[in-house]
């Protein structure tokens, strides 16, 4: 059974203090893995899709990078309107595409 | 460009009712997928619709069903409603059943249960 598990839950930081979320996956085939962001009472909004280990997508302050076991994404001098829940999903090649397996989240929190 | 829409946005029922949520697919997708997101947690699939077939489903009991109209809009019908289905329902879209293609979210329904 393919799993997601993100780390940390919660992510406190000071504006301009950069730091990285991690996601750990578990998953037969990787079709794709995917980074959305969400805000209290909306739908998640997509951010990258990373196909192969190795790969690297930026926009704005974040930076998402893939390994076989791992995903990061990286958020360098963030802003407080940065503040959201990050959420990693993952797909795999033995189920059709748009089956996502989602981890939990990590909840940013960017004071000014 | 239309987004996904979502209706209603919150709704209120008793246990044991019935309840039926909509869902319109962004423009140019033709692939709906649904999803349970629990307070605090990541969403979870329930199933998703294709060419109006449900194409796959996840560990979710037969109450829940759905459907899928010519114009790739669709519905979630869930009946005997227990208080463990209050949750967000999210409806997510795409193009087409295979390949990469990320899912765009509608802003979800809330569901709540008495």
């Amino acid at each position: 059974e393919d799993q997601v598990t993100q780390s940390p839950e919660a992510l406190r930081l000071q504006e301009g203090e950069s730091s990285s979320l991690n996601c750990s996956y578990t998953v037969s085939g990787l079709r794709g893995l995917f980074w959305y962001r969400q805000d209290p009472g909306k739908g998640p909004e997509f951010l990258f899709t990373l196909y192969s280990a190795g790969e690297e997508k930026e926009k704005e302050r974040l930076k998402a990078t893939l390994t076989k076991k791992e995903s990061f994404l990286h958020i360098t001098a963030p802003k407080p309107e940065d503040s959201a829940t990050y959420l990693c999903a993952v797909q795999a090649f033995t189920t059709n595409a748009g089956k996502s397996t989602f981890g939990d989240g990590t909840t940013l929190t960017v004071k000014p | 460009d239309a987004g996904v829409t979502q209706s209603p946005t919150h709704l209120i029922k008793t246990r044991g009712q019935q309840v039926t949520l909509r869902c319109s697919p962004k423009s140019g997708h033709d692939t709906v997928s649904w999803y349970q997101q629990a307070l605090g947690q990541g969403p979870q699939f329930i199933f998703q619709y294709y060419e109006e077939e449900e194409r796959q489903r996840g560990n979710f009991p037969d109450r829940f069903s759905g459907h899928q109209f010519p114009n790739y809009s669709s519905e979630l019908n869930v009946n005997a409603l227990l208080l463990g289905d209050s949750a967000l329902y999210l409806c997510a879209s795409s193009l087409g059943s295979g390949g990469n293609q990320p899912q765009h979210f509608g802003d979800g329904t809330r569901l709540s249960i008495l």
